[in-house]
């Protein structure tokens, strides 16, 4: 079974800083792909990033880049130059590279920026 | 294009009643999923489909149906409502099995109460 842990609830950051959420999994597959979801008020999920496992390079969206650690299964995201509509909540996810596009997620953090 | 659309917002059953959520995408995708949202948990995968007449189980399956019989239409049938079917319901499409940036598109969800 793939377990997803979030282990930072709530988070917040000023208006223009850098902001670092955590995620670490669990799963003994090799391929695989990893997710960071947002959620703001609104509710709707928006994907904001996507890394595959089989890709050493650290994937990059704008403003938001991972760090993806494959030994460590470690998969944390950095949001630069925060932005107000960045205040959300942050959810990591993990998907098998075979059969169904059967997300797990993490409980999620929710982040707040601070103007 | 109006994207995904969920049906309806809010809904409040007795316990045993049935119901449909109904959801409908304008894009033209193949793959679209039923997700709910527990309080202080991500989503979890209860059903999906890689197009129309072809569905499939997920995570939490138990309760519900669904069927597609068109690209668009992709409802979710709740045959006996229990409480512990009480949750957000999203529905979710996409172009292609794997979730990609932009490529990937949620309903505002629905809140479903069995009382």
């Amino acid at each position: 079974a793939q377990t997803v842990t979030q282990s930072q609830p709530e988070m917040s950051v000023q208006e223009a800083e850098t902001v670092t959420l955590s995620c670490t999994y669990d799963t003994s597959e090799n391929n695989y792909y990893l997710f960071w979801y947002k959620q703001p008020p609104s509710r709707q999920m928006i994907l904001v990033i996507r890394q595959e496992a089989y890709k050493q390079q650290n994937a990059t969206e704008n403003r938001f880049s991972v760090n993806f650690q494959k030994a460590a299964k470690s998969f944390s995201l950095k949001i630069s130059d925060s932005q107000l509509g960045d205040t959300a909540m942050y959810f990591c996810a993990f998907m098998k590279k075979t059969g169904a596009n059967n997300l797990f997620f993490g409980t999620g953090t929710r982040l707040t920026v601070i103007p | 294009n109006a994207g995904v659309t969920q049906t309806p917002k809010f809904q409040v059953l007795k316990t045993g009643q049935s119901m449909t959520l109904q959801c409908a995408q304008d894009m033209n995708h193949e793959y679209m999923s039923w997700y709910r949202q527990d309080p202080g948990m991500g989503l979890r995968l209860i059903h999906y489909s890689v197009g129309a007449g072809i569905t499939d189980q997920g995570e939490v399956p138990n309760g519900y149906n669904v069927s597609r019989s068109t690209t668009e239409d992709f409802p979710l049938r709740l045959l006996s409502a229990a409480p512990s079917q009480t949750s957000v319901y999203f529905c979710a499409s996409s172009y292609s099995f794997l979730p990609t940036p932009n490529e990937q598109f949620f309903g505002p969800g629905t809140r479903l109460t069995v009382l």
